[in-house]
């Protein structure tokens, strides 16, 4: 059973547009949801996360909105770069239990085209 | 902010020998390590969770015996992929939390791509 739900699969966005990644999660004991940068070859890098007591945040040109009735999020991307072309995960955690794992969704390919 | 080192970045080895991979936090302490396994163009998949000084608790379909985790100090963790086959030839990524309040952030480190002959 796939806890967190990423989608699109893939994404191609001319530079300068807005790029949007949704998730949905299930389990309602979530409590974090970062979401992760990763570029080929390399380790995933935290971005941006966010807490269940907001419905926005932002940092820079990425901002997670969240849902938190339709028990979704999602990342968008302002003035999207050839830079940002990447893997984008989003993931969920439940916080107050000690050290419990992330749950991560399937990834999006971002391709920024020039 | 925190960095994770991981080594080596990339092995390539013969078919029955054993590999070790290091994990280090270079500037927290980490009282929880985790070791994922990345295939192609696919998600990462936890492998295994440990806690310093304790023994690790794998995922199920996770042989412990084949892929050993050592947590020896607040800064260091190691997978060993022991008899590797090519079959194990993949991307394998630590991640480390650090202890007190950041504890749900999870670092990672830039992976060990792993080929195996």
């Amino acid at each position: 059973q796939q806890q967190v739900k990423q989608s699109p699969q893939s994404l191609i966005v001319q530079k300068g547009g807005i790029s949007i990644i949704n998730c949905a999660y299930e389990n309602t004991a979530f409590d974090y949801f970062p979401w992760y940068q990763q570029f080929p070859g390399k380790g995933p890098a935290l971005l941006i996360a966010i807490r269940p007591d907001v419905s926005e945040k932002k940092e820079g040109r990425f901002t997670i909105s969240f849902n938190k009735s339709a028990k979704q999020f999602s990342l968008h991307i302002m003035d999207s770069q050839p830079g940002d072309s990447a893997t984008y995960f989003c993931a969920a955690k439940i916080s107050s239990s000690g050290y419990s794992t992330l749950t991560f969704g399937k990834g999006t390919m971002l391709l920024v085209s020039p | 902010g925190a960095v994770v080192s991981q080594h080596p970045s990339r092995v390539i080895c013969k078919s029955g020998t054993s590999v070790k991979i290091e994990c280090r936090s270079l500037d927290f302490q980490a009282t929880t390590m985790f070791w994922y396994r990345q295939f192609p163009k696919k998600s990462l998949m936890l492998m295994a969770t440990s806690n310093e000084g304790s023994k690790a608790t794998y995922e199920q379909g996770v042989e412990k015996d084949k892929f050993l985790i050592n947590h020896a100090s607040l800064t260091l963790s190691t997978l060993t992929v022991t008899s590797a086959h090519p079959e194990d030839s993949s991307f394998y990524i630590c991640s480390a939390s650090p202890a007190g309040t950041h504890k749900n952030i999870q670092y990672f480190g830039a992976g060990t791509r792993l080929s195996v002959l």
